[in-house]
């Protein structure tokens, strides 16, 4: 079992549409947790830390399940310019493991 | 925010030579900086874990004579790829951790731009 499994995607919605993902991992012992986001042939980009409480930033919302060892992110009113592969991050100790991905294309 | 550089952003060599591949991390000291490799439509892989005045911890199946890394200062880690062939063409990337000197800090890692190597 991989240690940070995401929904394969790719998803691909229409502005304005709602899109969620998924991800879970398998160290009980992880700390703390991050999606980012990468463009096609950059570097990854910070999105926004997950807590445990839930956190929101605009349309973006993150949530935490540290008994089902599980996280989400969900994109309200998407834009064309959420295109991108978003990465489900987790950290215990700054050992950073990445997740493989979910590629979202948003379609006028 | 704390910024990131990686230098060259590209290259191009001949296999059989060596690239240096640098990472600053331009308005902050960085303790600990990552190294990763992308390989196209595939996700980030962590080669190694560098720690300023210590020795690189390798991820497994990471050749540590092959991929030679130098943290000799908290704003500077440099990543030498020995005898490069044409398999090591991929996109690696640097990261460091970001650290606030009255004790907090905040481990989410900033990311250099990448260098796309390519091995003719």
């Amino acid at each position: 079992r991989k240690e940070v499994e995401q929904d394969p995607g790719p998803f691909n919605v229409p502005e304005g549409a709602t899109v969620a993902f998924n991800c879970t991992y398998s160290n009980s012992a992880s700390q703390s947790f991050f999606w980012y986001r990468q463009d096609c042939r950059k570097e990854p980009k910070l999105l926004m830390s997950v807590y445990s409480s839930g956190n929101e930033d605009g349309r973006f919302t993150a949530q935490l399940n540290r008994a089902s060892q599980y996280i989400s992110l969900l994109i309200r009113d998407s834009k064309l310019s959420d295109s991108a592969t978003y990465l489900c991050v987790v950290n215990n100790n700054n050992d950073m493991r990445f997740g493989a991905g979910t590629r979202l294309t948003v379609k006028p | 925010g704390a910024v990131v550089s990686q230098h060259p952003s590209w290259v191009i060599c001949k296999s059989g030579t060596s690239v240096k591949i640098e990472c600053r991390s331009l308005d902050f000291q960085a303790t600990t900086m990552f190294w990763y490799r992308q390989f196209p439509k595939q996700s980030l892989m962590l080669m190694a874990t560098s720690n300023e005045g210590s020795k690189a911890t390798y991820e497994q199946g990471v050749e540590k004579d092959k991929f030679l890394i130098n943290h000799a200062s908290l704003t500077l880690s440099t990543l030498t790829v020995t005898s490069a062939h044409p398999e090591d063409s991929s996109f690696y990337i640097c990261s460091a951790s970001y650290f606030i000197l009255d004790g907090i800090s905040y481990n989410e890692q900033f990311f250099g731009p990448g260098t796309r190597l390519t091995v003719l």
